[in-house]
């Protein structure tokens, strides 16, 4: 059963560069969510999609942009990475937007921005 | 603003009780959950409460009152795998989760 798949696992880039994390879900999720999270803080929600062929911002959507072409993947593109966005980058899906049902997390991506 | 605390770090000891505790202040409020997180590890769901009281699953529960703004997670006969952060999160009235900084347990033998 694989879930959530995120890739690359980690990654260390130059500040300026474009990264793009990927994100699959076998689950036939409707919703997913992209988050980040920092050491003392809580997870931040970075953009979402509802549904394939929409998206939305979330907490923290700055220097990001996803896409939802269908159902199954939803990649995160950092266009030029700066090093505040160091961070450890989650995935993750439920099966409707309502936020009431059990969210299922990728194993995570660690970003580093030098 | 909307705001979830939680202690940092706890530490008890195998076979004993512990209890974490969260507070929440949300504009609104669709129901209360508790995440399991360990180290480099993707969260994993333990429970979800939206009305009062306690629900048991195993060595685990979990309490709410929404009068107060409070939920626990209580865990008994604590072994080492429950080493492990246990993150709160609250769904405010947008049904938009507001997360917590998590509470790291560390189990001693």
């Amino acid at each position: 059963i694989a879930g959530i798949t995120q890739a690359p696992t980690s990654q260390i880039l130059a500040a300026g560069r474009r990264m793009t994390l990927r994100c699959t879900q076998d689950m036939r999720h409707n919703a997913m969510y992209w988050y980040r999270q920092d050491l003392g803080l809580g997870l931040r929600l970075i953009h979402y999609s509802n549904t394939a062929g929409t998206t939305g911002k979330g907490e923290v959507p700055d220097g990001y942009s996803v896409s939802r072409a269908n159902t199954d993947d939803f990649p995160l593109t950092l266009a030029s990475a700066v090093p505040s966005q160091t961070s450890v980058y989650f995935c993750a899906s439920s099966e409707d937007s309502s936020n009431t049902g059990e969210l299922f997390f990728g194993e995570g991506s660690r970003l580093t921005v030098l | 603003g909307q705001n979830i605390d939680q202690p940092t770090e706890m530490t008890a000891t195998e076979g004993a009780i512990v209890q974490i505790n969260c507070t929440y202040q949300t504009s609104g409020f669709n129901g209360l959950f508790w995440y399991q997180q360990h180290a480099g590890e993707a969260p994993t769901f333990l429970s979800y409460n939206v009305l009062d009281g306690l629900e048991e699953k195993g060595r685990f529960s979990s309490f709410l009152s929404r009068s107060k703004g409070y939920s626990y997670l209580l865990l008994k006969e604590l072994q080492m795998k429950d080493s492990a952060s246990y993150l709160c999160a609250a769904l405010d009235s947008n049904y938009q989760l507001i997360w917590g900084a998590g509470t790291k347990l560390i189990i001693k033998p």
